[in-house]
């Protein structure tokens, strides 16, 4: 089974600051991951998938990153509706998520 | 516009069953496969499964084989999840998603209590 970390658990951030979030897999994903936000009481919003290619609809200040095992999802800027929490998920074999990253406002 | 409708919420006892549905809209059904996804109280998201909608393909996460079945019907473009002998770990927030991962239900709560 492959496993994804994500790093930090919690980041605090003001809004105007740049946001730089992890995912780390155990194994190879080549480019198979993909990145969502989530609020609460809402379902996931796909964000990021094929390691960069950006959803439809999905601001220009959100850009992904990386290969293989290790990942980047980056907020140039953050707006107030970013704070939210951001899993990440691979689809190489099957289609574990990370455990998440809590974006929170400082 | 694309859309994935889900069944209501559902209290279960244990070793109970729970049969969720999603019905699908707003695409042709057959193009995207479906798949679901868990979230239980204040955690994260849990992948549990995959369903080809166009042959009935499955693939399910090793945790959850043999106590689920994902199950499609074309004449209604609707999927349905089932999850045999329920226990309070799987109290949880059940969503369907597209594929692609780009349209999502807004999610089926089961509770498993006694």
């Amino acid at each position: 089974e492959v496993v994804l970390t994500q790093s930090p658990a919690t980041l605090s951030l003001s809004p105007g600051e740049r946001a730089t979030l992890s995912c780390r897999a155990s194994q190879s994903l080549n480019s198979y991951l993909a990145w969502y936000q989530q609020k609460p009481g809402q379902p996931p919003r796909l964000l990021i998938y094929d390691a960069s290619i950006r959803a439809t609809g999905v601001p220009a200040r959100f850009s992904g990153s990386g290969s293989g095992t290790d990942f980047t999802l980056t907020i140039s800027s953050l707006e107030p509706e970013d704070f939210a929490v951001y899993y990440c998920q691979q689809r190489t074999n099957r289609g574990t998520f990370g455990q998440g990253t809590k974006l929170e406002i400082k | 516009q694309v859309q994935l409708v889900q069944s209501g919420a559902e209290v279960k006892k244990p070793g109970a069953s729970v049969k969720v549905s999603c019905k699908a809209s707003g695409y042709t059904f057959r193009t995207y496969g479906i798949s679901w996804v868990r979230q239980a109280p204040g955690q994260g998201l849990e992948w549990m499964g995959w369903i080809s909608v166009r042959d009935n393909n499955t693939e399910y996460a090793e945790r959850f084989d043999g106590r689920v079945t994902m199950t499609s019907d074309t004449r209604t473009s609707t999927v349905y999840m089932e999850l045999r002998s329920l226990t309070s770990a799987d109290t949880a927030v059940y969503f369907c998603a597209r594929g692609t991962y780009d349209y999502w239900g807004r999610g089926s709560l089961v509770i498993v209590s006694s």
